[in-house]
């Protein structure tokens, strides 16, 4: 069955990095976009980065954009987040996703790891 | 950015009743929208994609409606298992996709 583990999360002075990975299994890895969604303590969903399956494109929200990097690495069927110059307002669980059929839409998700910045 | 505004913020209703969700654009998104359900401390579960097609293992309880700027899910008859929190999420504005602030369903 299809299955996320993610691991990474922790906490964080602000500005400094952390980096979250995202394992799959249960499926064809590298024929899938694969997304970050997060959501902050509370609060609503957050969509924050997408990769193509081949990891030829990137796209990012505007809140993270120049600050968090998505990469992917095929051969372990890992999904990366690089988040650098971290935040208060970034504090969330942070959730991997897979795209549903290139619908940028999003069908198994992750457990969710919790990232907190905090000084 | 495309805003998605849910009604009601919370849904009180009992076992067996029917509920009726709403999800708002603020700019027409065709229907390219889906729901998800949380429940606490849990990740999101996608129910419906494309407005109205049931995703993979969703009950027929399930059905979405709506094109444009409304939309509608419907649980046809309420099971304790449903009680949760509710999101639509738009897809068209690329990439902005955005989700509505979500519908708690609660036990009346």
């Amino acid at each position: 069955q299809v299955q996320l583990m993610q691991s990474g999360g922790g906490v964080v002075q602000p500005g400094r990095s952390l980096r979250l990975s995202c394992i799959a299994a249960g499926f064809t890895f590298n024929t899938f976009g694969m997304h970050w969604v997060r959501q902050a303590p509370g609060r609503g969903l957050e969509w924050v980065a997408v990769i193509w399956y081949d990891g030829s494109n990137q796209a990012y929200a505007d809140s993270v954009k120049g600050r968090f990097t998505i990469s992917r690495d095929n051969s372990k069927n890992t999904v990366f987040l690089q988040m650098n110059s971290l935040r208060a307002e970034d504090t969330a669980v942070y959730y991997c996703a897979r795209d549903y059929r290139d619908s940028r839409y999003f069908d198994y998700w992750g457990q969710g790891t919790l990232v907190t910045v905090s000084p | 950015e495309i805003v998605l505004t849910q009604s009601p913020a919370t849904l009180s209703l009992s076992p067996g009743e029917r509920a009726t969700l709403s999800c708002r654009a603020s700019q027409s998104i065709d229907i390219y929208l889906a729901w998800y359900q949380q429940k606490p401390g849990q990740a999101p579960r996608l129910l419906i994609y494309d407005a109205s097609n049931r995703a993979t293992g969703i009950p027929a309880r399930f059905s979405g409606s709506g094109s444009e700027t409304d939309f509608t899910l419907t649980i046809g008859s309420l099971e304790p298992e449903d009680f949760a929190v509710y999101y639509c999420q738009q897809r068209t504005n690329w990439p902005r996709f955005t989700f509505g602030p979500g519908t708690k369903v609660d036990i009346k």
